[in-house]
């Protein structure tokens, strides 16, 4: 079955870069996108973006731009998130998910499969 | 910006229908997928392109999309489908989800 690992929970001081690793197993990696969403604690959902295993291809929400960075191991199935420049308003859960098609272009999919979530907390 | 707009808590009684709505501009052009978060896990895909279920979603689990409106409709409500609630659409290339519903089982 479709299944997504993420790393465990980082603690970072405000300034600071943080490296989320989504794991990823039970399909073929390079033949589905790789989204990211976070969530602070007690709120919603928000996009961050997302990326193409296969071609590279990514697309970062305008928020994030300039302090993103989406990349992945296609060797060992693994995706990861890059957050630069981190501040308090950064803690939050942060979910890798895949897209449902294959078929389908990237904004147009919808996140079939979740990985558990890693908590990153910003904080001197 | 696109916005998604959810009621923050829908409450039903069990065995009734509970009926969630999420609105924005003609959403009703473009397709919405819905997601179930339970405390502490991970969102959990019920409805996609509208009104699709994913396998191993229970069949009480339903959705539309017209005009302005898309809805996410849970017949016959157990206990267990208390939870926080999403919708999501694409808008300009960017993923947008609702403020999300926390729906009550009482």
């Amino acid at each position: 079955q479709v299944q997504l690992v993420q790393s465990g929970a980082e603690v970072k001081k405000p300034g600071a870069s943080v490296k989320v690793s989504c794991k990823a197993s039970g399909y073929t990696f390079t033949s589905y996108d790789i989204y990211w969403v976070r969530q602070a604690t007690g709120q919603g959902l928000e996009w961050m973006g997302w990326m193409n295993p296969k071609n590279y291809n990514t697309d970062y929400t305008q928020k994030f731009q300039g302090r993103v960075t989406m990349t992945r191991n296609t060797s060992i199935s693994t995706a990861y998130m890059e957050l630069s420049s981190l501040r308090s308003e950064d803690t939050a859960v942060y979910y890798c998910a895949r897209g449902g098609s294959d078929r389908l272009a990237a904004d147009r999919n919808w996140f079939d499969s979740w990985g558990q979530g890693t908590l990153v907390t910003v904080s001197s | 910006s696109y916005e998604l707009t959810q009621p923050p808590s829908v409450s039903v009684s069990p065995g009734q229908t509970a009926s969630i709505t999420c609105s924005a501009d003609k959403l009703g052009d473009k397709y919405a997928s819905w997601y179930q978060q339970k405390p502490g896990q991970s969102p959990v895909l019920v409805i996609y392109q509208d009104t699709k279920r994913p396998s191993g979603i229970p069949e009480r689990f339903s959705g539309s999309n017209s005009g302005n409106t898309a809805t996410l409709t849970i017949s016959g409500t157990q206990p267990m489908d208390e939870a926080d609630y999403y919708c999501q659409a694409w808008d300009s290339s960017t993923a947008v989800f609702g403020g999300g519903t926390k729906l009550t089982v009482l």
